[in-house]
């Protein structure tokens, strides 16, 4: 029963790969995102879908291309990884106005 | 530019005893904050939230603090216990989907 989930758990590749994460929700929420925390434990945001629309795009390299096949699921791909994209990428969803509920997390390390 | 801060970043409080965390603002159009707690190896929980329109809102343990002229808001655990102990990330948004979080405080009950 798992509200927001996310795959894989860790990733661990090369730089120059291209690499993806999934997320689904099962909250019936219309909107998603996906939140970036960096080694300082900041946590941006970087895009947010809303029934499969785009609403959000911080400035992300455009390597970062997220998709929402509906409104259930957003995934996030990755071209030409760089080291600099080593982080913790959270996925998220909400209603309007109301809490974010975050999935576990998906640590990216680039070697 | 981090329009939502936590300047304490770790705090440490006997169990039993209040904790107080705290976060200011700068952006005025922020009308609705939230409360987070984060396990490592996890995603941020919401804890509690609290509307423009009010200066209060309580649940349990956990109260939240808003105080608008100041652009300050904090979180009061009564009594703090030990599994409190997790970094608390309070987060800001202004009627939009995009909700932004300062950078949390790590907070530990010691027993």
């Amino acid at each position: 029963d798992t509200a927001v989930s996310q795959t894989p758990k860790y990733l661990v590749t090369q730089m120059g790969n291209d690499k993806s994460i999934k997320c689904e929700q099962n909250l019936g929420h219309d909107t998603m995102y996906w939140y970036k925390q960096d080694s300082k434990k900041f946590l941006k945001i970087m895009f947010s879908y809303n029934n499969k629309e785009l609403i959000i795009n911080e400035t992300v390299p455009n390597r970062f291309s997220p998709k929402s096949p509906d409104k259930a699921h957003l995934n996030l791909h990755i071209n030409s990884l760089e080291l600099g994209d080593s982080a913790v990428y959270f996925c998220a969803s909400s209603l309007y106005n109301s809490p974010l509920h975050f999935g576990n997390g998906t640590r990216l390390t680039v070697t | 530019d981090q329009q939502v801060k936590q300047n304490s970043p770790s705090l440490s409080v006997q169990e039993g005893r209040i904790s107080i965390l705290n976060c200011d603002y700068t952006n005025s159009m922020f009308d609705y904050f939230l409360w987070y707690k984060k396990y490592p190896a996890e995603g941020p929980t919401f804890l509690i939230s609290i509307s423009s329109i009010k200066d209060k809102n309580e649940d349990g343990r956990f109260t939240v603090f808003l105080n608008k002229s100041a652009k300050h808001l904090s979180l009061h655990i009564v009594p703090s216990q030990p599994g409190d102990s997790a970094v608390y990330f309070c987060a800001a948004s202004s009627g939009t989907y995009k909700y932004i979080f300062g950078t949390g405080t790590r907070l530990k009950v010691l027993a």
